[in-house]
């Protein structure tokens, strides 16, 4: 089946350390994008790539960086993890920017900044 | 600032009831809305998607929109345990590079 896998799917890191998140798919999209969810607060958009060249911040880049390695491939940097940034992050994928464009979601990584 | 409102619950029905969930947004331009479902823990996962003014069904789920008052809902017929779950509104916005919106979720829960 095509799918969203999310890579670790869980993590436990200790502040100042660099941490990366990594998302692949079968699905041949062009669009992928990182969330992450806190309790009570919903999925805020990280960052964003329509493909291999175009990358664009979302609302809560601060902290984050991406690269988009390949079609398939995009991961999602801590650069100095801190413990506000203990949450789970979700990769997700959609095909073009139509209006009835759905997004697919892997299944998570579980992030805990100690 | 565009935003996508839902009551957090949770949302208590029995089984066998019509839940009815609500979602209202801010900006007239939005151009198409989509349910998720999100068990805890878990990805949020399509329910369906409307972009059309009036009902969309699909087996024990409806959709409806009202772009006139800014609210879409989703009605989920004879409620199954199974159900229990936080249901994320999602609102794609004309002009937003196809983006999507995200209310922050009502939790259903479904009472045997």
């Amino acid at each position: 089946d095509a799918d969203v896998t999310q890579t670790p799917r869980n993590r436990i890191t200790k502040t100042g350390k660099r941490i990366m998140l990594e998302c692949s798919q079968t699905k041949g999209h062009d669009r992928m994008y990182w969330y992450r969810q806190d309790p009570g607060l919903g999925l805020q958009l990280i960052y964003y790539s329509f493909d291999v060249k175009d990358i664009n911040k979302g609302e809560i880049s601060d902290g984050y960086s991406v690269s988009r390695q390949a079609q398939a491939k995009f991961s999602l940097s801590l650069e100095s993890a801190i413990p506000n940034q203990t949450a789970l992050y979700f990769c997700a994928t959609s095909r073009d920017r139509g209006s009835t464009d759905t997004q697919y979601f892997g299944p998570g990584t579980r992030l805990t900044v100690l | 600032q565009k935003e996508v409102e839902q009551n957090s619950g949770p949302l208590s029905v029995p089984e066998g009831a019509i839940a009815s969930l609500n979602c209202t947004y801010s900006d007239r331009g939005s151009q198409s809305f989509f349910w998720y479902r999100q068990y805890s823990g878990k990805s949020p996962e399509l329910i369906m998607f409307i972009y059309s003014n009036g009902d969309k069904e699909d087996g024990r789920f409806t959709a409806q929109l009202n772009k006139a008052s800014q609210y879409v809902s989703l009605l989920i017929r004879d409620s199954q345990p199974s159900d229990s779950a936080t249901y994320l509104c999602a609102v794609k916005i004309r002009g937003s590079q196809g983006n999507l919106i995200f209310g922050k979720g009502t939790k259903l829960s479904v009472k045997p």
